[in-house]
């Protein structure tokens, strides 16, 4: 049971918008920056989202992070098939000393 | 270009120490701002973070995990180790190695990761 909180599964007809919550508390969202990423079937994680909202580069401007308070947000627009994925946020976590992820969520485009 | 591959074995007994090594290239592990992390990932199930080890050689590791696990590293070689001692099935998992940039503490993100490294644990 991770410390923080994702939906375990979204799902949204493409070329739409789906969005994906992770839920924390003071000790890690609250107080530190959340990153995000994407893992395809079968491959590593790959950095989508860095410090709460920038885009790395190569990124598409498709996926938008935000965050208020102690939980975070993952968008994803104009949904494609290939955006099937488990995504991850993490952060860092004051009582832990050290990074947590969230328990992963399940995007189907259907 | 940075560049991250995991090695070690693919099958361990139970009790058995795993001794996982991260090569890689493109960066320094001598530089400010630097890490390496192993996270592990359960067959169907969430990432998990182990431990991680700054450029100035400061360490962290998982507080479940902590009195099994150490992370060293070889500046010289470009790599990271880490092993795990006690091995038990529920280990079973595909070891990740990734580069960090740090700016403070709290701001962090793991921006390379390695291929993975599937380590069956089975007597």
């Amino acid at each position: 049971q991770s410390v923080l909180t994702q939906p375990p599964s979204v799902s949204e007809a493409p070329r739409q918008r789906v969005t994906i919550s992770c839920s924390g508390s003071s000790s890690n969202i609250g107080n530190s920056a959340v990153s995000w990423y994407q893992q395809l079937p079968g491959k590593a994680p790959k950095l989508l989202i860095y410090y709460d909202d920038l885009l790395p580069s190569g990124v598409s401007d498709r996926f938008s992070g935000s965050k208020s308070g102690t939980s975070a947000s993952l968008a994803i627009s104009g949904l494609q098939s290939e955006d099937e994925a488990d995504y991850y946020c993490a952060t860092w976590d004051d009582s832990l000393n050290g990074p947590v992820f969230g328990g992963g969520t399940k995007l189907t485009v259907l | 270009q940075i560049t991250l591959k995991e090695s070690g074995p693919t099958l361990v007994k139970p009790t058995q120490t795993l001794t996982l090594t991260c090569t890689f290239s493109g960066f320094s592990l001598s530089t400010s701002g630097v890490g390496v992390g192993w996270i592990r990932q359960p067959p169907g199930k969430a990432l998990e973070w182990l431990a991680l080890i700054y450029w100035n050689d400061d360490k962290r590791y998982s507080p479940s995990l902590k009195s099994r696990l150490t992370i060293t590293k070889d500046t010289s070689k470009n790599q990271v180790v880490l092993t795990m001692t006690n091995m038990d099935p529920v280990d079973t998992a595909t070891y990740y190695c990734a580069h960090m940039t740090i700016v403070t503490t709290i701001l962090f993100y793991f921006d390379y990761w390695g291929q993975g490294a599937l380590v069956t644990v089975s007597s």
